[in-house]
């Protein structure tokens, strides 16, 4: 079985671009979450989707935003880019609503904001 | 509210040590509790994981028991490796949701 895959890999953007996060789950799995790890803040919830409707939000700003396809492939979008926004994008897909019963991550996208 | 605190890394040792990272966790209700592990480059994989209390969760030589009188799920290796070098997260799945909350991660460093 295929497991969770994220493109790009990396990305590097300027301040006030926007950029378009992808992310394939497992298949059969319906429910895709979203977090921004930092070195600083480490391991942050951004949002979870599940048969294509938000189940879940952490505390980010509108700038964040997510959707979820019939396929159950998901996209993160990121607006008017920040420096601060610099980040590893990770996304874990599970069985059901919320996360359980356990959730596996993709590899990441690393975002630089320059 | 649900959080968890892992011990503040980077913990430092040489192969074949005996390692402890101690993860505690504030709760009401009976959470699941998990280590998950990221190696370098990688995103995180579920290392082990334990339901209820008193279960012991095991897996590559990792163990952790989920002591509820202690609130703890500290994570143990008999041995280290080389290989075992990465970033150790402790996470709780709160009984009323199932939203993970995480632990800051542990930073693992094995010297030959």
């Amino acid at each position: 079985k295929a497991g969770v895959t994220q493109t790009p890999r990396y990305l590097i953007k300027t301040r006030g671009q926007q950029v378009t996060l992808s992310c394939s789950p497992i298949s059969g799995h319906r429910s895709v979450s979203w977090y921004q790890q930092t070195p600083g803040q480490g391991l942050q919830f951004l949002f979870e989707y599940f048969s294509e409707t938000q189940r879940n939000k952490g505390n980010f700003p509108g700038r964040f935003s997510g959707r979820q396809f019939s396929n159950s492939r998901s996209e993160m979008n990121v607006s008017t880019l920040e420096l601060g926004d610099s980040a590893l994008y990770l996304c874990a897909s599970s069985l059901l609503s919320g996360g359980g019963p356990e959730q596996f991550f993709g590899p990441g996208t690393r975002l630089t904001v320059l | 509210g649900n959080s968890v605190t892992q011990m503040e890394g980077p913990v430092t040792l040489s192969e074949e040590a005996f390692l402890t990272i101690n993860c505690t966790y504030t709760a009401t209700g009976y959470p699941s509790l998990f280590w998950y592990v990221q190696y370098p480059g990688e995103g995180l994989q579920l290392l082990l994981k334990a339901t209820k209390a008193d279960d012991k969760g095991s897996n590559k030589g990792f163990e952790a028991t989920y002591r509820k009188e202690t609130t703890s799920f500290h994570l143990e290796k008999g041995s280290v490796q080389v290989s075992d070098s990465a970033v150790y997260f402790c996470a709780l799945r709160p009984d009323s949701n199932y939203q993970l909350i995480w632990g800051a991660g542990t930073k693992l460093i094995i010297k030959p």
